[in-house]
């Protein structure tokens, strides 16, 4: 099993640019999650999606836009790159257990805004 | 705003020391406390959890202490090794979503 798979595992944008960080999993697992982390700091939540076509957000979402077609991509899409995003972003699932034993990460994605 | 405060935010322990972390957290309605592991280059894995009506919980050299009252938890590594030298942090988990504290980066020196 691949588990969570995350590419790009790097890129640099420039100021303004778009792009898709593209995030599947093989887990059948309903959750789906977006986190990002900043040097230092601890992981944020972005967006989450409990199924196919539910998503809501999280703690930091302005700037970003998710969807979900399907139970196994959750694909996350940054409009109008700014330097605040220069961060690492992790895609994660889980069957949504209330003890968070069942949470799978990515590797992450390594972005940096010029 | 953090819901969850996690201190050291880095430490340095001898091999076969004690390592011990701390975390408050601010809402009294999780579920669940979860620590992750995580190596550089890596997504955080899980290590050890505890429910909130536990005091305490041991896997191996790792051992969950939980004060309710005092919304605090905290996570001891024993007899440390290189091999556990990585970025730890304390979560709370609430419908399904993790609340992550800030993380501390723990070297272990032979």
């Amino acid at each position: 099993n691949a588990g969570v798979t995350q590419t790009p595992k790097f890129r640099i944008l420039k100021i303004g640019q778009s792009m898709t960080l593209q995030c599947t999993q093989d887990m059948n697992h309903n959750y789906m999650y977006w986190y990002r982390q900043d040097p230092g700091m601890g992981l944020k939540l972005i967006y989450y999606s409990v199924g196919a076509g539910i998503t809501d957000k999280g703690e930091v979402p302005n700037g970003y836009n998710v969807s979900r077609s399907t139970t196994e991509d959750f694909p996350l899409r940054l409009e109008l790159a700014a330097p605040s995003q220069t961060s690492v972003y992790f895609c994660a699932s889980s069957y949504g257990d209330a003890w968070g034993v069942g949470y799978t990460f990515g590797s992450g994605t390594r972005l940096t805004v010029v | 705003q953090q819901q969850v405060k996690q201190s050291p935010q880095s430490l340095i322990v001898q091999k076969g020391g004690i390592s011990i972390i701390n975390c408050a957290y601010e809402n009294t309605a999780f579920d669940y406390f979860p620590w992750y592991q995580q190596f550089p280059g890596k997504g955080p894995a899980l290590l050890i959890a505890i429910r909130p009506d536990v005091s305490e919980k041991k896997e191996g050299r790792f051992t969950i202490s939980f004060n309710k009252s005092a919304k605090q938890f905290s996570l001891h590594i024993m007899d440390s090794q290189p091999g556990d030298s990585a970025t730890y942090f304390c979560a709370a988990i609430k419908n399904g979503k993790l609340t992550f504290g800030g993380g501390t980066r723990v070297l272990v020196k032979p």
